[in-house]
């Protein structure tokens, strides 16, 4: 069954530090996404993208955040300079036909500790 | 208020039992409601997918959606311990290029 992977697993970098966070989107799909997850809270939505541009953005995705898919199959999520508080789980998802598109499925995450 | 609630338990069930989660949110833009699973420190997996009002039904899974009260729910028939995890619900609107916004989630342990 297709799906989503993310690498590295668990990325460890020093306050303002630039990471950058890959993803391959099941191979068909259309839309992809960066969500992120602190410890003990609620998955919260980071970005949208589709057709080579941002869809939509949280109040969260500020300068400091970039998406880029730079190939037919891969997906990323650069963080310039990174802040303790970007410490999280960073999950890419996608989505496929025009007729469900908002029926995500999530890689397994990248553990981000900013020290 | 919250555009979604979830209690996040945690909700202890025996094995076999008739397990309810529930939802309730603000928005009435929202039209595709989602249950994932999520176990510790893994990505949320999807359950079901349910747009607009009404039952959906998948093996030992049922999702309903009412949007007059703005309240969904998911049912686990025959509940297993493998069904122990953190179930997340998750909605959208579609002007809103995509974006899930997610309850809280409810850890469920399902004893032998």
């Amino acid at each position: 069954e297709p799906e989503v992977t993310q690498t590295p697993s668990h990325q460890v970098t020093q306050m303002g530090q630039e990471v950058i966070l890959r993803c391959v989107p099941i191979s068909n799909h259309l839309y992809f996404y960066w969500y992120r997850q602190i410890l003990g809270q609620k998955v919260e939505f980071l970005v949208s993208f589709y057709n080579n541009e941002i869809s939509e953005k949280s109040e969260i995705f500020d300068d400091q955040f970039s998406v880029e898919r730079p190939d037919g199959s891969n997906f990323t999520l650069k963080i310039r300079s990174t802040k303790l508080e970007d410490s999280a789980m960073y999950f890419c998802a996608s989505s496929g036909s025009l007729k469900v598109p908002y029926e995500q499925y999530f890689g397994p995450g990248t553990r981000l500790t900013v020290t | 208020q919250k555009e979604v609630e979830q209690d996040p338990g945690p909700l202890s069930v025996p094995e076999g039992a008739i397990v309810s989660l529930n939802c309730t949110y603000s928005n009435s833009a929202f039209q595709y409601f989602m249950w994932y699973r999520q176990y510790s420190r893994k990505g949320p997996e999807l359950l079901m997918y349910t747009y607009s009002s009404g039952n959906k039904e998948d093996g030992r899974f049922t999702a309903q959606v009412d949007k007059s009260s703005k309240y969904i729910s998911l049912f686990i028939r025959d509940s297993q311990p493998s069904d122990s995890a953190t179930y997340l619900c998750a909605m959208s609107d579609r002007n809103q290029g995509g974006k899930l916004i997610f309850g809280q989630g409810t850890e469920l342990s399902v004893k032998p």
